[in-house]
Protein backbone atom coordinates (compact mmCIF):
# COMPACT_ATOMS: atom_id res chain seq x y z
CA UNK A 1 0.00 0.00 0.00
CA UNK A 2 1.44 3.10 -1.27
CA UNK A 3 2.02 5.54 2.24
CA UNK A 4 4.06 8.39 4.16
CA UNK A 5 4.45 6.41 7.57
CA UNK A 6 5.44 8.71 10.90
CA UNK A 7 6.47 7.52 13.85
CA UNK A 8 5.89 7.67 16.90
CA UNK A 9 2.25 8.62 16.66
CA UNK A 10 2.13 9.83 19.76
CA UNK A 11 4.71 11.38 22.40
CA UNK A 12 5.40 12.86 25.42
CA UNK A 13 8.36 14.34 26.70
CA UNK A 14 10.40 16.81 28.76
CA UNK A 15 11.81 20.25 27.89
CA UNK A 16 15.42 19.77 26.24
CA UNK A 17 15.30 16.32 25.60
CA UNK A 18 16.49 15.27 22.26
CA UNK A 19 13.76 13.48 20.26
CA UNK A 20 13.99 12.32 16.73
CA UNK A 21 10.26 11.67 14.32
CA UNK A 22 10.90 9.62 11.78
CA UNK A 23 9.06 10.08 8.15
CA UNK A 24 9.38 7.07 5.33
CA UNK A 25 7.48 6.95 2.00
CA UNK A 26 7.12 4.27 -0.31
CA UNK A 27 6.12 5.81 -3.73
CA UNK A 28 9.96 7.11 -4.67
CA UNK A 29 8.47 10.38 -4.59
CA UNK A 30 11.01 13.35 -4.65
CA UNK A 31 9.52 16.13 -2.31
CA UNK A 32 8.86 15.57 0.88
CA UNK A 33 8.01 18.37 3.71
CA UNK A 34 7.02 18.66 7.19
CA UNK A 35 4.30 20.52 8.63
CA UNK A 36 2.19 21.15 12.01
CA UNK A 37 -0.74 22.06 12.75
CA UNK A 38 -2.08 24.12 15.85
CA UNK A 39 -5.59 25.10 16.51
CA UNK A 40 -6.50 28.31 14.56
CA UNK A 41 -3.26 28.64 12.89
CA UNK A 42 -3.72 25.49 10.31
CA UNK A 43 -0.95 23.69 8.84
CA UNK A 44 2.49 25.67 8.50
CA UNK A 45 5.17 24.51 6.95
CA UNK A 46 8.09 23.75 9.03
CA UNK A 47 11.04 22.48 6.44
CA UNK A 48 10.64 20.59 2.88
CA UNK A 49 13.18 18.58 0.70
CA UNK A 50 13.11 18.68 -2.94
CA UNK A 51 15.44 15.55 -3.54
CA UNK A 52 18.29 13.84 -1.60
CA UNK A 53 20.31 16.06 0.00
CA UNK A 54 18.10 19.28 -1.06
CA UNK A 55 16.46 20.78 1.97
CA UNK A 56 15.66 24.34 2.74
CA UNK A 57 13.42 26.11 5.41
CA UNK A 58 9.82 26.60 5.32
CA UNK A 59 7.79 29.24 7.57
CA UNK A 60 8.47 27.92 11.20
CA UNK A 61 12.31 26.17 11.26
CA UNK A 62 13.33 27.26 14.39
CA UNK A 63 13.91 24.95 16.72
CA UNK A 64 13.67 21.79 13.82
CA UNK A 65 16.14 20.38 11.79
CA UNK A 66 15.98 17.52 9.10
CA UNK A 67 17.78 15.64 6.86
CA UNK A 68 17.59 13.76 3.37
CA UNK A 69 20.59 11.15 3.11
CA UNK A 70 17.58 9.14 1.36
CA UNK A 71 14.83 9.34 -0.88
CA UNK A 72 12.78 7.64 1.32
CA UNK A 73 13.24 8.79 4.68
CA UNK A 74 12.93 12.51 6.14
CA UNK A 75 13.15 12.74 9.75
CA UNK A 76 12.51 15.52 11.60
CA UNK A 77 14.96 16.72 14.85
CA UNK A 78 14.04 18.49 17.91
CA UNK A 79 17.68 19.44 19.35
CA UNK A 80 16.33 20.41 22.51
CA UNK A 81 12.69 20.52 22.73
CA UNK A 82 10.60 23.73 24.40
CA UNK A 83 6.86 23.80 25.16
CA UNK A 84 5.72 26.13 22.32
CA UNK A 85 6.37 23.09 19.84
CA UNK A 86 3.27 20.99 21.65
CA UNK A 87 1.84 20.37 18.09
CA UNK A 88 0.48 17.57 15.71
CA UNK A 89 3.22 17.08 13.06
CA UNK A 90 2.68 15.74 9.82
CA UNK A 91 4.67 14.72 7.06
CA UNK A 92 3.87 14.61 3.44
CA UNK A 93 4.97 13.43 0.01
CA UNK A 94 4.78 14.21 -3.81
CA UNK A 95 6.09 13.24 -7.11
CA UNK A 96 8.17 16.33 -8.25
CA UNK A 97 6.70 19.19 -10.48
CA UNK A 98 3.83 21.75 -10.30
CA UNK A 99 0.00 20.57 -9.30
CA UNK A 100 0.64 17.10 -7.74
CA UNK A 101 -1.14 16.59 -4.49
CA UNK A 102 0.66 15.21 -1.17
CA UNK A 103 0.18 12.08 0.67
CA UNK A 104 0.07 12.72 4.07
CA UNK A 105 1.03 10.43 7.13
CA UNK A 106 -1.01 9.81 10.12
CA UNK A 107 0.37 12.56 12.47
CA UNK A 108 2.57 12.63 15.08
CA UNK A 109 1.24 14.08 18.71
CA UNK A 110 3.73 15.85 20.00
CA UNK A 111 3.50 17.85 23.77
CA UNK A 112 6.79 19.08 25.93
CA UNK A 113 5.98 19.63 29.28
CA UNK B 1 -1.27 38.78 5.68
CA UNK B 2 -2.51 35.29 4.86
CA UNK B 3 -1.61 34.49 0.86
CA UNK B 4 -4.76 31.79 1.05
CA UNK B 5 -8.13 32.73 3.07
CA UNK B 6 -10.68 30.40 3.01
CA UNK B 7 -14.32 31.05 4.97
CA UNK B 8 -16.49 29.99 6.53
CA UNK B 9 -14.24 29.03 9.16
CA UNK B 10 -16.83 26.78 10.08
CA UNK B 11 -19.97 25.30 8.54
CA UNK B 12 -23.27 23.32 9.95
CA UNK B 13 -25.43 22.30 6.97
CA UNK B 14 -28.33 19.89 7.37
CA UNK B 15 -28.59 16.84 5.37
CA UNK B 16 -29.86 17.52 1.90
CA UNK B 17 -28.41 21.51 2.49
CA UNK B 18 -26.20 22.36 -0.58
CA UNK B 19 -23.52 25.23 -0.24
CA UNK B 20 -20.62 26.48 -1.32
CA UNK B 21 -16.64 27.05 1.31
CA UNK B 22 -14.56 29.54 -0.36
CA UNK B 23 -10.78 29.78 -0.56
CA UNK B 24 -9.37 33.86 -2.09
CA UNK B 25 -5.83 33.66 -2.52
CA UNK B 26 -3.42 36.44 -3.72
CA UNK B 27 -0.46 35.07 -4.72
CA UNK B 28 1.02 36.02 -7.85
CA UNK B 29 0.99 33.40 -10.71
CA UNK B 30 -0.81 30.62 -10.05
CA UNK B 31 0.78 27.53 -10.47
CA UNK B 32 -1.83 24.95 -8.34
CA UNK B 33 -4.97 25.50 -6.10
CA UNK B 34 -5.42 22.32 -4.33
CA UNK B 35 -8.09 21.53 -1.74
CA UNK B 36 -7.76 18.30 0.50
CA UNK B 37 -10.00 16.94 3.35
CA UNK B 38 -8.79 16.15 6.39
CA UNK B 39 -10.80 14.44 9.50
CA UNK B 40 -10.36 15.07 12.94
CA UNK B 41 -6.93 13.06 14.37
CA UNK B 42 -5.58 12.28 10.47
CA UNK B 43 -3.53 13.31 7.76
CA UNK B 44 -5.29 15.47 5.24
CA UNK B 45 -6.27 13.88 2.32
CA UNK B 46 -5.87 14.97 -1.23
CA UNK B 47 -9.03 15.53 -3.30
CA UNK B 48 -8.51 17.87 -6.07
CA UNK B 49 -5.68 20.05 -8.49
CA UNK B 50 -6.76 23.06 -10.05
CA UNK B 51 -4.75 24.61 -12.66
CA UNK B 52 -5.81 27.83 -14.38
CA UNK B 53 -9.38 30.06 -14.44
CA UNK B 54 -12.21 28.22 -15.12
CA UNK B 55 -11.16 25.19 -14.30
CA UNK B 56 -14.10 22.78 -12.78
CA UNK B 57 -13.00 19.15 -11.19
CA UNK B 58 -15.57 16.70 -9.75
CA UNK B 59 -15.92 14.11 -7.34
CA UNK B 60 -19.15 12.22 -5.70
CA UNK B 61 -21.19 15.58 -3.88
CA UNK B 62 -18.14 17.62 -4.13
CA UNK B 63 -17.08 19.93 -7.09
CA UNK B 64 -13.99 22.53 -7.36
CA UNK B 65 -13.72 25.82 -9.45
CA UNK B 66 -11.55 28.54 -9.86
CA UNK B 67 -11.28 31.95 -10.80
CA UNK B 68 -8.11 34.55 -10.97
CA UNK B 69 -8.77 35.46 -7.15
CA UNK B 70 -11.15 32.42 -5.68
CA UNK B 71 -12.04 28.76 -5.79
CA UNK B 72 -14.62 27.54 -4.28
CA UNK B 73 -15.85 24.38 -3.11
CA UNK B 74 -19.62 23.24 -3.86
CA UNK B 75 -21.04 20.60 -1.71
CA UNK B 76 -24.34 19.31 -3.47
CA UNK B 77 -26.55 17.22 -1.39
CA UNK B 78 -24.40 16.78 1.54
CA UNK B 79 -24.65 13.80 3.77
CA UNK B 80 -23.19 12.96 7.13
CA UNK B 81 -20.10 11.35 6.04
CA UNK B 82 -18.89 14.60 4.56
CA UNK B 83 -18.36 16.36 7.74
CA UNK B 84 -14.80 17.24 8.19
CA UNK B 85 -12.30 20.26 7.89
CA UNK B 86 -11.54 21.38 3.93
CA UNK B 87 -8.40 22.69 3.32
CA UNK B 88 -6.92 25.13 0.34
CA UNK B 89 -3.48 25.28 -0.23
CA UNK B 90 -1.75 27.41 -3.71
CA UNK B 91 1.22 26.27 -4.98
CA UNK B 92 2.63 29.93 -6.41
CA UNK B 93 4.61 30.46 -9.49
CA UNK B 94 8.46 30.87 -9.59
CA UNK B 95 8.85 30.00 -6.29
CA UNK B 96 9.36 26.44 -4.91
CA UNK B 97 6.85 23.89 -5.77
CA UNK B 98 5.46 23.24 -1.92
CA UNK B 99 2.27 24.76 -1.53
CA UNK B 100 0.96 27.66 1.45
CA UNK B 101 -1.95 25.94 3.07
CA UNK B 102 -5.16 27.89 4.40
CA UNK B 103 -6.68 27.53 7.69
CA UNK B 104 -9.64 25.54 6.76
CA UNK B 105 -13.20 25.36 7.10
CA UNK B 106 -14.88 23.06 9.30
CA UNK B 107 -18.00 21.38 8.09
CA UNK B 108 -20.61 19.38 10.12
CA UNK B 109 -23.69 17.96 8.29
CA UNK B 110 -26.34 17.03 11.03
CA UNK B 111 -28.53 14.35 9.68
Amino acid sequence: EAQVTQNPRYLITVTGKKLTVTCSQNMNHEYMSWYRQDPGLGLRQIYYSMNVEVTDKGDVPEGYKVSRKEKRNFPLILESPSPNQTSLYFCASSFAGANYGYTFGSGTRLTVV
Amino acid sequence: EDQVTQSPEALRLQEGESSSLNCSYTVSGLRGLFWYRQDPGKGPEFLFTLYSAGEEKEKERLKATLTKKESFLHITAPKPEDSATYLCAVQEGGGSYIPTFGRGTSLIVHP
